[in-house]
């Protein structure tokens, strides 16, 4: 699978809009990106997941150009109960594949 | 509808003790997975079972480390005898399967090794 690179850390205010953009150069053609979140102290949740273009549901959109080398996440109007960590993953359309996390990105919000 | 559960939360043991960690998936789940996340990282996986069938355990330490999934439900993770490296949260995950490969983690076990 396809390793990710996404910022170790991120800052934002309360309110604006966050954007978290992971590279994944070896996509692959049968492949998707999936974003999951994780709070301390709880397992990661899934928050979107996308193959191209732009995919938007009530937490996030996630936007893919059509290379698919990279993408970006972008939460409206963050909120401090949005700090947390954001996994990129790129998973395999076979059903059932383990997850690769990498390290992923943890998110700031301040008031 | 219920989570993922597991249980203990919290585990705190002295070295070369043996510890057992118990998931309780998502009912109608057949895909279980343990994984392991050490500080700052992302989850490792450890294995994978379809139903009660070990499918994927090519990253388990199979010299202390073994797991059970005896009625394609519930599984257990064990270690015996548990090192001072193995200081992790044990997260167990589930997925339907089939073309739906999103997973839900329970909350994890919290290992401290003494």
């Amino acid at each position: 699978l396809a390793k990710t690179t996404q910022p170790i850390s991120m800052d934002s205010y309360e309110g604006q809009e966050v954007n978290i953009t992971c590279s994944h150069n070896n996509i692959a053609t049968n492949d998707y990106i999936t974003w999951y979140q994780q709070f301390p102290s709880q397992g990661p949740r899934f928050i979107i997941q996308g193959y191209k273009t732009k995919v938007t549901n009530e937490v996030a959109s996630l936007f893919i150009p059509a290379d698919r080398k990279s993408s970006t996440l972008s939460l409206p109007r963050v909120s401090l109960s949005d700090t947390a960590v954001y996994y990129c993953l790129v998973v395999r359309n076979s059903g059932n594949t383990p997850l690769v996390f990498g390290k992923g990105t943890r998110l700031s919000v301040i008031a | 509808e219920a989570g993922v559960v597991q249980s203990p939360r919290y585990k705190i043991i002295e070295k070369k003790q043996p510890v057992a960690f118990w998931c309780n998936p998502i009912s109608g789940h057949n895909t279980l997975y343990w994984y392991l996340q050490n500080l700052g990282q992302g989850p490792e996986l450890l294995i994978r079972y379809e139903n009660e069938e070990a499918v994927d355990d090519s990253q388990l330490p199979k010299d202390r480390f073994s797991a059970e999934r005896l009625k394609g439900v519930d599984s257990t993770l064990k270690i015996q005898p548990a090192e001072l490296g193995d200081s992790a949260v044990y997260l167990c995950a589930s997925s339907l399967g089939g073309d739906n490969n999103e997973q839900f983690f329970g909350p994890g076990t919290r290992l401290t090794v003494l």
